[in-house]
């Protein structure tokens, strides 16, 4: 059974840096992409990007100036980081499976998810 | 990008209901869409994929319909575990989430 987990900092400062790492048990890094989500309070989901195995990155327009993704196939991890954070960065992340065959790349399985927040 | 709206983005709806929820994409995304229900605190749970397949596990009162823009989740007969918030996800060009549906 697939399980994924986040880990990192509860709270950033403003104009710092977030890093993020999801680690992958009970399957495979191999053959899926690997994504990020986060969700403001109260408010939708918003796709943040994924990487593949190879290391293979795709980001949202939204945010690509600011974000990278990068995977640790010996380690069966995938770390999120993110640059000149604000308020608006303030959010619950989570990683999550997707799959890769063209036309199903469902996301099957989700961590449970890291608040965090950006604050002074 | 690729904007996904849903409606409504509230609906009431009592135990044993028949419910719908639409999802429109901006351009066509043939069939690569998803159907998520997130509980509060908690992350999403995948119902359905490529539009109308039924995930592994989930229950067959709900089932999904349509392709290219429009889209649409059905729960056949409302239970009570089913309050709780739905979106659509489309992974044809990126990926991107419509706003939600919270079913009360």
């Amino acid at each position: 059974h697939v399980q994924l987990q986040e880990s990192g900092p509860g709270l950033v400062q403003p104009s710092e840096t977030l890093s993020l790492t999801c680690t992958v048990s009970g399957g495979s890094i191999k053959n899926y992409y690997w994504n990020w989500i986060r969700q403001s309070p109260g408010k939708g989901l918003e796709w943040i990007g994924h990487v593949s195995d190879s290391g293979s990155t795709t980001y949202s327009p939204s945010v690509e100036s600011r974000v990278t993704i990068s995977v640790d196939t010996s380690n069966n991890q995938f770390s999120l980081r993110v640059t000149s954070l604000t308020a608006a960065d303030t959010a619950v992340y989570f990683c999550a499976r997707g799959g890769i065959v063209e036309g199903d790349k469902r996301f099957d399985f989700w961590g449970q998810g890291t608040l965090v927040t950006v604050s002074s | 990008d690729i904007q996904m709206t849903q409606s409504p983005s509230t609906l009431s709806a009592s135990v044993e209901d028949g419910v719908t929820i639409t999802c429109r994409a901006s351009q066509n995304v043939g069939n690569s869409l998803a159907w998520y229900q997130q509980k509060p605190g908690k992350a999403p749970r995948l119902l359905i994929y490529k539009a109308s397949g039924l995930e592994t596990g989930v229950p067959s009162r709900f089932s999904g319909s349509g392709s290219g823009t429009e889209f649409t989740l059905t729960i056949s007969t409302l239970q009570p575990d089913d309050f709780a918030t739905y979106y659509c996800q489309q992974y044809s060009l990126y990926s991107s989430f419509g706003g939600g549906t919270k079913v009360e």
